[in-house]
C-alpha cells in the first residue's frame, strides 16, 4: 500500500492569510513515462461529501478558485490557499490514484484563527 | 450535470449483509470507472472498490473476501454488497464516479452519502 500521511492535522490561520497543508507518500507517485503525479486534493466541509480540488498535483478543477493551487512532485507534495476565506473552513485530504489500491491521507482540519 | 444518489437500509444488524445502491443521473455511466468509498464517524476516507460499466471490479484487499459491486447500466446503478459487517463496518458511505477514461484518476463526482450503522 501507498501511506499517505498528512501534516499538520489541524491548523488554524487568520483570514486573508496563506494556509499550508502538506501530503507526503510512502513510495513515488509520479509516472516518469508521462510526467504526471498522481496526486489530488478534497476539501470536506461538515456533513458533505469531498469535493475535488486539484489532480495531477497541480491541476485546478473546473470552478474552484484560483486561490487554491497545488505542487509538489515524486513524494512530497502542498496544498495552498493564498488568502484564506471563511468558506474555507473544512477537512482536506491527499489522495494517490497511481496504485490501483487507492489510498487517502487522514486529513488535514483548517480553521479560522 | 451528473448527480449520484446512495439508497438502501441505514440499520444492518452484526453478521448480516450491507446493500446499497447508487443511482446515477444527469450522464452515461458508460465509459467510466464508478466507486464506493466510505468514512466511519469522526475518522478519514476508505476506499472500498471500483466496478466499469463492463462489469469489471476492483476491492481493497482489505475488504475483497467480504465486496461485491455489481453495475446495471440499464437501470443507470450500480451497487455494493458487504457480508459479515461488524461495528466496524459502521460509516458513511459514498458513492462516487472516477473523472476518465481509466481508473488513474481521482474522483469528480460525489453522492451525498449515506449513513449505515451496524447495531443489533
Amino acid at each position: 500500500d501507498i501511506v499517505m500521511t498528512q501534516s499538520p492535522d489541524s491548523l488554524a490561520v487568520s483570514l486573508g492569510e496563506r494556509a499550508t497543508i502538506n501530503c507526503k507518500s510512502s513510495q513515488s507517485v509520479l509516472f516518469s513515462s508521462n510526467s504526471k503525479n498522481y496526486l489530488s486534493w478534497y476539501q470536506q466541509k461538515s456533513g458533505q461529501p469531498p469535493k475535488l480540488l486539484i489532480y495531477w498535483a497541480s491541476t485546478r478543477e473546473s470552478g474552484v478558485p484560483d486561490r487554491f493551487s497545488g505542487s509538489g512532485s515524486g513524494t512530497d507534495f502542498t496544498l495552498t490557499i493564498s488568502s484564506l476565506q471563511a468558506e474555507d473552513v473544512a477537512v482536506y485530504y491527499c489522495q494517490q490514484y497511481y496504485n490501483t489500491l487507492i489510498t487517502f491521507g487522514q486529513g488535514t482540519r483548517l480553521e479560522i484563527k | 450535470q451528473v448527480q449520484l444518489q446512495e439508497s438502501g437500509p441505514g440499520l444492518v444488524k452484526p453478521s448480516e449483509t450491507l446493500s446499497l445502491t447508487c443511482t446515477v443521473s444527469g450522464g452515461s455511466m458508460s465509459n467510466y470507472y464508478w466507486s464506493w468509498i466510505r468514512q466511519p464517524p469522526g475518522k478519514g476516507l476508505e476506499w472500498i472498490g471500483y466496478i466499469y460499466n463492463s462489469g469489471s471490479t476492483y476491492y481493497n484487499p482489505s475488504l475483497k473476501s467480504r465486496v461485491t459491486i455489481s453495475v446495471d447500466t440499464s437501470k443507470n446503478h450500480f451497487s455494493l454488497k458487504l457480508s459479515s459487517v461488524t461495528a466496524a463496518d459502521t460509516a458513511v458511505y459514498y458513492c462516487a464516479r472516477v473523472h476518465g477514461s481509466d481508473y488513474y484518476n481521482p474522483f469528480d463526482y460525489w453522492g451525498q452519502g449515506t449513513l449505515v450503522t451496524v447495531s443489533s
